[in-house]
């Protein structure tokens, strides 16, 4: 069964103290990663899709790496307003268009 | 663009009372699907439709859920009868082929007394 798995559940830091959020998945074939975020009382906004090992992308204070077996969303010198939720998916199969998620990580920055 | 939109925003019914959902998707997004989020399941994809026909809906937990699509503008998902356990945020999402690029709705909070 195809499982995506992140940690840590939740994750509290300072303002500017740097962390990453992991994503670790096991799929039949992986056809491509995405993160999103999300707010309290909204639907997740897409941020990034990865679709090979070593592949990087950037937004402001978050890169998003991503490997054989799993991937992380670094988050550097963050700021209040990136608290949120952030949710890792995988599409699994080939011409399919459904993702399917993980649990979310729960990041709070504190000022 | 609006965006997705979804109503109700919340909904608040009696157990075994029918429910219906509505969704309005982006305009010239050929893909829409609702997903349930819960604290304990996460996100989990009920049901997606192609071009107004329903792909995939190995995720409708059983026969009183059911979602429809008449047009490329407008998708319904309905609940009867519903139970408590059926509470959750509903949400509806669209894309364009290929892009597997999700927008979000506000999602529908329902709870089921």
């Amino acid at each position: 069964e195809d499982q995506v798995t992140q940690s840590p559940e939740a994750l509290r830091l300072q303002e500017g103290e740097s962390s990453s959020l992991n994503c670790s998945y096991t799929v039949s074939g992986l056809r491509g990663l995405f993160w999103y975020r999300q707010d309290p009382g909204k639907g997740p906004e897409f941020l990034f899709t990865l679709y090979s090992a070593g592949e990087e992308k950037e937004k402001e204070r978050l890169k998003a790496t991503l490997t054989k077996k799993e991937s992380f969303l670094h988050i550097t010198a963050p700021k209040p307003e990136d608290s949120a939720t952030y949710l890792c998916a995988v599409q699994v199969i080939q011409g399919a268009q459904k993702l399917v998620f993980g649990q979310g990580t729960r990041l709070t920055i504190n000022p | 663009d609006a965006g997705v939109i979804q109503s109700p925003r919340h909904e608040v019914t009696e157990m075994g009372q029918e429910v219906t959902l509505r969704c309005k998707p982006i305009s010239g997004h050929d893909y829409l699907f609702w997903y349930r989020q819960t604290m304990m399941r996460g996100l989990e994809l009920l049901i997606y439709f192609n071009n107004n026909v329903p792909i995939d809906d190995s995720g409708m937990p059983e026969d009183r859920f059911s979602a429809k699509m008449p047009n490329a503008s407008f998708s319904t998902l309905k609940i009867q009868p519903s139970e408590p356990r059926d509470s959750a945020v509903y949400f509806c999402a669209s894309s364009l082929a290929g892009t597997l690029v999700y927008t979000f709705g506000s999602g529908t909070r329902l709870t089921v007394v």
